[in-house]
């Protein structure tokens, strides 16, 4: 059964730092999402992705952070300069274009910030 | 703003008994989906039961059911015949016209042998 990919499972960074983290969606899925989850709290909505570009985003999703479906498979999320707050566990998710279907999800990349 | 509520952040069940995890949500919208996805230690969520906001009639998925109380803006879950492998945080989530997701809190489950 196909299924979103995230990479990778971890990532240790320093303060300031930049950071991508790479998701591939399931291949005929066409709208795609990133969510954040800080330790012990609930799972929040960064942005969705669809037809190239950004549909929605929350006030979490500021400058700091750019998505990018850099070809026919990926779907990444860089944050330009890491602060402490940025460690969450970070999903990505996608669903097909049919209406209301649910998201699949990622298993997660967990970035530290150090 | 669309809201989803928990208000169980911990819960436990013997195994082979029954339990119910509350949801409430708030919003203005008419057409929605209402979901339930299990995180089990490993952290991928995985949907467990999902329900359309028009049909009346609850969703029900093997063990798996809900109790969808549109009026009132709740929609519990029901694990019937609990097993070890229920052992998992449990997210209520809301889905709007616009295809955005809101989650709860999360419950967490705890299935005793």
């Amino acid at each position: 059964e196909p299924e979103v990919t995230q990479t990778p499972s971890h990532q240790v960074t320093q303060m300031g730092q930049e950071v991508i983290l790479r998701c591939v969606p399931i291949s005929n899925h066409l709208y795609f999402y990133w969510y954040r989850q800080i330790l012990g709290q609930k799972v929040e909505f960064l942005v969705s992705f669809y037809n190239n570009e950004i549909s929605e985003k929350s006030e979490i999703f500021d400058d700091q952070f750019s998505v990018e479906r850099p070809d026919g498979s990926n779907f990444t999320l860089k944050i330009r300069s890491t602060k402490l707050e940025d460690s969450a566990m970070y999903f990505c998710a996608s669903r097909k274009e049919s209406s209301y279907n649910e998201q699949f999800f990622g298993p997660g990349t967990r970035l530290t910030v150090l | 703003a669309q809201t989803v509520t928990q208000s169980q952040p911990e819960m436990s069940v013997q195994e082979a008994e029954t339990v119910t995890l509350s949801c409430t949500y708030d919003t203005s919208e008419n057409n929605y989906y209402l979901f339930w996805y299990k995180q089990p230690p490993s952290r991928q969520m995985i949907l467990v039961i999902r329900q359309e906001a028009y049909k009346q009639q609850n969703a029900t998925e093997n063990r798996f059911s809900v109790n969808f109380q549109k009026a009132a803006k709740s929609f519990s879950l029901k694990i019937s015949d609990s097993q070890l492998g229920d052992t998992a945080m449990y997210f209520c989530a809301f889905m709007n016209a616009g295809n955005q997701f809101y989650f709860g809190t999360g419950t967490s489950l705890t299935v005793i042998p």
